[in-house]
């Protein structure tokens, strides 16, 4: 299994530039989730989903657009980029049946916008 | 409404030595809790959780994890420290009625262990 994989790695936009970062997770997790990592404000829920056809927001979700149609897969999208999207950005995902199930991390897009 | 404290942003201890990374929660009803560990540029790993019923909790790389219900804490412990254990560690809770994913994190404590 290749666990949660995201693509890019990388990327720097310009402010109002839109994009879409990739989520994909080959363990029919039904719990997915996007969380934003900034220094010592550890990490943030944007957005997430119980399932396919089942988003809901997080805590910070201004800016920010999901959507699930598959099981596999939740892309994040960044509607008009602006300098406070500027984050590393994580998927993760869990088993939604098992109350205690671990999140599993995809290793991150470090995202910069100038 | 669920929340998380990691009281100390930095921890330095020596190789060989005991280390503990403090967490504390707050959640309405019976928490789960979790401890994650980030190597720099990668994602997070876990590390172990709480299981209802156990205080004291093993997980990966000799770690463990000390449940106290009346101080509401679940402290992360190892009893010799290696250099190679000098990572991010986050601690996160989340309420029984919760959505199984839908966790809070602490802000992080860095783990140094010098040799």
């Amino acid at each position: 299994n290749a666990g949660v994989t995201q693509t890019p790695k990388f990327q720097v936009l310009k402010t109002g530039q839109s994009m879409t970062l990739q989520c994909a997770q080959d363990m029919n997790h039904e719990y997915m989730s996007w969380y934003r990592q900034d220094p010592g404000m550890g990490l943030r829920l944007i957005h997430y989903s119980v399932g396919a056809g089942i988003t809901d927001q997080g805590e910070v979700p201004n800016g920010y657009n999901v959507s699930r149609s598959t099981t596999e897969d939740f892309p994040l999208r960044l509607l008009s980029a602006a300098p406070s999207q500027t984050s590393v950005y994580f998927c993760a995902s869990s088993q939604q049946a098992v109350r205690n199930s671990p999140l599993h991390f995809g290793n991150g897009t470090r995202l910069t916008v100038t | 409404a669920q929340s998380v404290a990691q009281p100390e942003d930095q921890v330095n201890v020596a190789e060989g030595n005991p280390l503990t990374v403090k967490c504390t929660y707050s959640v309405s009803g019976n928490p789960y809790l979790f401890w994650y560990v980030q190597y720099p540029n990668r994602g997070l790993q876990f590390l172990l959780k709480y299981i209802t019923g156990d205080n004291l909790v093993k997980g990966s790389y000799g770690f463990e994890a000390e449940f106290n219900k009346s101080q509401t804490s679940f402290h992360l412990k190892k009893p010799s420290a290696l250099v190679s254990d000098s990572a991010l560690y986050f601690c996160a809770v989340r309420d029984h009625n919760t959505n199984a994913g839908k966790s809070t994190f602490g802000d992080g404590t860095t783990l140094t262990v010098k040799p």
